[in-house]
């Protein structure tokens, strides 16, 4: 079966600072994963996804992600946090050995920055 | 919110008596699916459909049932709402499966007495 842990349920930061929301998964065979961000009382919004090619993929406002097969980790970044940048994030996987069209997504990390 | 509407957006029921939340889209994707969110679970999927009429199971499907007669629209149904049912209700869309970028409606606010 796959699956995705994202290890720490809230990540503090300061302002200017930057940041790591951590991901590991679970998957037979190669994985497709994906990072989400859900603003209060909103839906989920796309950040990025790695399906093959470079490890390290950028994606919206700023953030990006390296791929580690090795560790089998998807770790989110940012250089530089902003305060609107807390919230909800979301980390998911699929695979072609299970079923491409499910994601499977983890519990969630609540990023809070402060100024 | 990528050209989807839900449904209702809030909605208070008993124990008991059958619910139905609509999905629709203006972007003419193939792929819909339902989620839950829950505290402590993230989100979860419940039914999925990858064409008019043709609809698969997702990881908690118990107590749902799903129809899609066109391509704008996807229904999800509590034939007898639980409490345990209590959640917010996501869809979402894309274009393919295979790996294409899912993107999620604004959510049902669904809170069964």
């Amino acid at each position: 079966a796959q699956s995705v842990a994202q290890p720490e349920d809230q990540v503090n930061v300061a302002e200017g600072n930057p940041l790591t929301v951590k991901c590991t998964y679970s998957v037979s065979g190669n994985p497709y994963l994906f990072w989400y961000v859900q603003y209060p009382n909103r839906g989920l919004q796309f950040l990025l996804k790695y399906i093959t090619g470079d490890n390290l993929v950028k994606g919206s406002y700023g953030f990006e992600a390296e791929f580690n097969k090795s560790q089998t980790s998807f770790h989110l970044k940012k250089p530089s946090a902003l305060v609107s940048d807390s919230a909800l994030y979301f980390c998911a996987v699929s695979s072609l050995s299970y079923n491409t069209d499910k994601l499977i997504f983890g519990t969630g990390t609540r990023l809070q920055v402060f100024p | 919110d990528a050209g989807i509407t839900q449904s209702p957006r809030h909605k208070v029921t008993e124990t008991g008596t059958p619910v139905t939340l609509r999905c629709h889209q203006t972007e003419n994707h193939r792929y819909m699916y339902w989620y839950r969110q829950d505290p402590g679970h993230g989100l979860r999927l419940i039914h999925y459909s990858y064409g008019v009429k043709d609809t698969d199971k997702g990881e908690v499907s118990d107590g749902y049932s799903v129809s899609r007669s066109k391509t704008e629209d996807f229904l999800l149904t509590l034939e007898s709402a639980t409490s345990s049912q209590t959640s917010v209700y996501f869809c979402a869309i894309s274009r393919q499966g295979g790996g294409e970028t899912q993107y999620f409606g604004p959510g049902t606010r669904l809170l069964v007495l």
